[in-house]
């Protein structure tokens, strides 16, 4: 069957420390991968896009790598900081173009200071 | 630039009524979809329009759901009549034709809770 995991358990990490976030997907042969950042009552926010012939991203302190051969992302945040505290969804994009995405659960991430 | 917007931010309703959720994309955004998330699952797809047309609905629940923009500026999700297992959070979210990339701007969402 068709499943995309990411760790169910919330993630605490020290301020400072580098976050590394995972999104494992089956069955699935997606054209992207995209991560976004959700905070309590609100929507979704976009972070980063990674395509399927890409190997990794970069954003500020935001580093997204991809590999299709272990069906698998990681997302990393260097340098915490609490503000970074929230849920991060990874979703994928199984065609080109501007068709639905697929969401995994989501990952809690908490940095304590 | 104002974002995306929903209304209500919150409806409580009954089994058996029916319940309109409004959403206003961002201006010149063609693409608009809806998804939804119930409790303790993931957020799920519902369907995406391109202007007033439906790309694909291939998420939606059943008939009691019924989707529209005429126009193709805001839209409405219309559940009728409405059951317990349609709460949850409905998301709606627009994207811009001709980026490279398919970032979604999604709205705050509305809370429904059928009783």
């Amino acid at each position: 069957s068709q499943k995309i995991e990411q760790n169910s358990e919330a993630l605490n990490i020290q301020e400072g420390k580098t976050a590394t976030l995972t999104c494992n997907y089956t069955n699935y042969s997606p054209a992207y991968l995209q991560w976004y950042r959700q905070d309590p009552g609100r929507g979704p926010v976009f972070l980063l896009l990674i395509r399927e012939n890409e190997k990794e991203k970069r954003k500020e302190r935001l580093k997204v790598t991809f590999d299709t051969t272990l069906k698998q992302s990681l997302f990393h945040i260097t340098a915490s900081q609490p503000a970074d505290s929230a849920t991060y969804l990874c979703a994928l994009g199984l065609s080109g173009g501007y068709n639905k995405l697929i969401f995994g659960a989501g990952t809690r991430l908490a940095v304590h200071p | 630039e104002a974002g995306v917007t929903q209304f209500p931010s919150h409806s409580v309703i009954e089994k058996g009524q029916t319940v309109t959720l409004r959403c206003d994309p961002i201006s010149g955004h063609d693409n608009l979809y809806w998804y939804r998330r119930v409790m303790g699952k993931e957020i799920k797809f519902l369907l995406h329009f391109v202007k007033e047309s439906k790309q694909d609905e291939s998420g939606m629940p059943n008939n009691r759901f019924l989707a529209e923009r005429t126009g193709g500026t805001y839209s409405t999700l219309k559940v009728q009549p409405a059951e317990l297992e349609d709460s949850g959070v409905y998301f709606c979210a627009s994207s811009q034709v001709g980026s490279s990339y398919n970032e979604q701007f999604f709205g705050p969402g509305t809370r429904l809770t059928v009783l």
